[in-house]
């Protein structure tokens, strides 16, 4: 059974950093490019970034990019988001999604998010 | 980058046929993916690619594409279908490689 387990959320000051986890199980982990999306209170899905199978392709949002950094280690099944110079507006839940392969776009297993509260 | 445009609001009657749109230049090049979300839980996947469905999602569930228009149809709308529903591709038309998400679409059966 896949499995995504997130962690690492919280309330978090404006300017400060934070970094999300994502421990997965139940499939060849380094098969696969992983990703994070990310859902504000009451708003839709946002694509925050994505990474390849042996990192070699990343991706992030407008929104994000400069700011964040994704990252694994298919030794350990994690994904990462290191979050740096948050903003309020980066207050969601943040979810980790397998990729049906590469894609970048067809997330078949999601995790059941972090959440992430920027507030001074 | 582009936009994905749904409709924020469909309604079908118990055991008809809708259809939910998304719109953008992106779908010209890539296939729409779909997922559908319930209140305070996570997305689920429901059509990826050209139209194909995970295990376990009921074949009511349909994808199709048109120019720049993708469509989920569910034929004969199940009280359990209310959900909000989102479309996403990749989007190469800025500088970088993108993913796009619509604003979604709330579907409420009668």
């Amino acid at each position: 059974e896949v499995q995504l387990v997130e962690s690492g959320g919280g309330l978090v000051q404006p300017g400060r950093s934070l970094r999300l986890s994502c421990a997965a199980s139940g499939f060849t982990f380094d098969d696969y490019a992983m990703n994070w999306v990310r859902q504000a209170p009451g708003k839709g899905l946002e694509w925050v970034s994505s990474i390849s199978w042996n990192s070699g392709n990343i991706g992030y949002a407008d929104s994000v990019r400069g700011r964040f950094t994704i990252s694994r280690d298919n030794t350990k099944n994690s994904l990462y988001l290191q979050m740096n110079s948050l903003r309020a507006d980066d207050t969601a839940l943040y979810y980790c999604a397998k990729d049906t392969g590469s894609t970048w776009s067809e997330f078949d297993y999601w995790g059941q998010g972090s959440l992430v509260t920027v507030s001074s | 980058s582009s936009e994905l445009t749904q409709d924020p609001a469909v309604s079908v009657a118990l055991g008809q046929t809708v259809r939910i749109t998304c719109q953008g230049d992106s779908l010209r090049s890539y296939y729409a993916t779909w997922y559908q979300q319930k209140p305070g839980q996570a997305p689920v996947l429901v059509i990826y690619g050209k139209n194909n469905r995970p295990s376990g999602i009921p074949d009511r569930f349909s994808g199709s594409s048109s120019g720049n228009t993708a469509s989920l149809t569910i034929t004969g709308a199940q009280a359990e279908d209310e959900a909000d529903y989102y479309c996403n591709s990749r989007d190469s038309s800025g500088k970088h490689l993108n993913v796009v998400f619509g604003g979604g679409t709330k579907l409420t059966v009668l």
